[in-house]
């Protein structure tokens, strides 16, 4: 059984770009979730999904921000003309449901120049 | 909403010396989890103890529910146990998102 993965791992972008990240969770995990880390801190819930469905989105996910789980597998999480504050470590995690551990990815680190 | 309170922020070890880590939260929870998260940024699972006490080689986790904490005990501490331990805690009643404590960043030296 493979873990959480997450591409690309690293991510360089100027200011006012468009960009993509991709989650893959555990097979037959329902619930995929993003959180975001920036440094020293601990990381911050942004959206979840059950199955397909996006379920939760937290006040920290801007307009700018989309994310999809389109057949219920793996998710991206789009942001759209990056800001410099946007610099981060965007970290996916998935669980069979609640009340179960979540399992984090290794994570995609955002640098916006 | 829900605070998370980790103690102390930093600690220095000798290799071979015993911790214990601190985690308060200010309201019920249905969850919670101890992570160690290495130099490369990878989030680790210890442990999910909501309540009880759970052992895992080394290392060994402690939550009181009713009174709203949580410690992580390492045992014999090696270089290798370098990093940050956060807790984090899922809302009762509330669900889904793990609310992070702002960690204890551990270092071990030989």
């Amino acid at each position: 059984d493979t873990g959480v993965s997450q591409d690309p791992r690293h991510k360089i972008t100027k200011r006012g770009q468009n960009v993509t990240f991709r989650c893959d969770p555990i097979s037959e995990h329902n619930r995929l979730y993003w959180y975001r880390q920036t440094l020293g801190q601990g990381p911050e819930f942004l959206t979840y999904f059950q199955n397909e469905a996006q379920l939760e989105k937290s006040r920290l996910l801007s307009d700018r921000f989309s994310a999809e789980r389109p057949k219920g597998s793996f998710s991206t999480l789009e942001i759209q003309r990056t800001e410099q504050g946007d610099s981060a470590m965007y970290l996916c995690a998935s669980s069979p449901s609640t009340l179960y551990e979540q399992y984090f990815g290794p994570g995609t680190r955002l640098t916006v120049t | 909403g829900i605070q998370v309170e980790q103690s102390p922020p930093d600690l220095i070890l000798q290799e071979g010396a015993n911790s214990t880590l601190r985690c308060n939260f200010s309201d019920s929870v249905n969850n919670l989890q101890w992570f160690h998260q290495n130099p490369w940024g990878q989030l680790i699972n210890l442990f999910y103890i909501p309540s009880g006490t759970k052992q895992n080689g080394r290392l060994s986790a402690t939550t009181v529910a009713t009174e709203r904490y949580s410690l992580l005990y390492i045992s014999s501490s090696q270089t290798t146990d370098s990093g940050v331990y956060f807790c984090a805690v899922e809302r009762h009643q509330a669900g889904t998102a793990l609310i992070f404590g702002k960690g204890t960043t551990l270092s071990v030296s030989s």
